[in-house]
């Protein structure tokens, strides 16, 4: 069974401009979680979406926002991007609510 | 609010020794715990995962953790270190009945074996 994966891999941005990254879940998964990873916060919790519904959602600007489609795959979007927006965007699906695979990130670098 | 302590940002082992790594929690509900590794440029990988049952849980690459309610630890241990274990590890605690899915991390530990 093929695993969470994202794209694109690696993105190069600039200030002030918008962006937009996807996840798509293993199969069947009908929950994906987005977390941001940087060397100064560590892991944070972006959003939780399920069934095309957002069930949390952790505490970022609302410059951050998500969607999930019908067949589950998951976008989120940052605009008016900052320099601290650089960070590796994981994305995570889970069947059920005790185990959450990881896709391999993306890493935004916003100059 | 839940909370995970992983102390030591850095362990140095040597090959063939033991691997401890210490991870402590905060919940005030029943806590999922759960162990991941990180290697360079990618994404988690989960270890092994706590939720209910036997306290003593095993994962993959003969990791091992056990969840000690009574000093609110959950520490990762390996018999035998292989260079292949170096990585970073997190810690990480998820909360029970909520319906849906947030991990809580801890900051890592970076794990470097030594020849």
């Amino acid at each position: 069974k093929a695993g969470v994966t994202q794209t694109p891999r690696y993105l190069i941005k600039t200030r002030g401009q918008q962006v937009t990254l996807s996840c798509s879940p293993i199969s069947g998964h009908r929950s994906v979680s987005w977390y941001q990873q940087t060397p100064g916060q560590g892991l944070q919790f972006l959003f939780e979406y399920f069934s095309e519904t957002q069930r949390n959602k952790g505490n970022f600007p609302g410059r951050f926002s998500g969607r999930q489609f019908s067949n589950s795959r998951s976008e989120m979007n940052v605009s008016t991007l900052e320099l601290g927006d650089s960070a590796l965007y994981l994305c995570a699906s889970s069947l059920a609510r005790d185990e959450q695979y990881f896709g391999p990130g993306t890493r935004l670098t916003v100059t | 609010a839940q909370s995970v302590t992983q102390l030591g940002s850095h362990v140095s082992v040597s090959e063939g020794a033991l691997v401890l790594l210490r991870c402590n929690y905060s919940s005030s509900v029943p806590p999922y715990l759960f162990w991941y590794v990180q290697y360079p440029n990618q994404g988690l990988q989960l270890l092994l995962k706590y939720t209910t049952g036997a306290t003593l849980v095993k994962g993959i690459n003969g990791f091992e953790a056990e969840f000690k309610k009574s000093e609110t630890s959950f520490h990762l241990t390996k018999p035998s270190a292989h260079m292949s274990d170096a990585a970073e590890y997190f810690c990480a605690v998820s909360r029970e009945g909520t319906g849906f899915q947030k991990l809580v991390f801890g900051t890592g530990t970076r794990l470097l074996v030594s020849p």
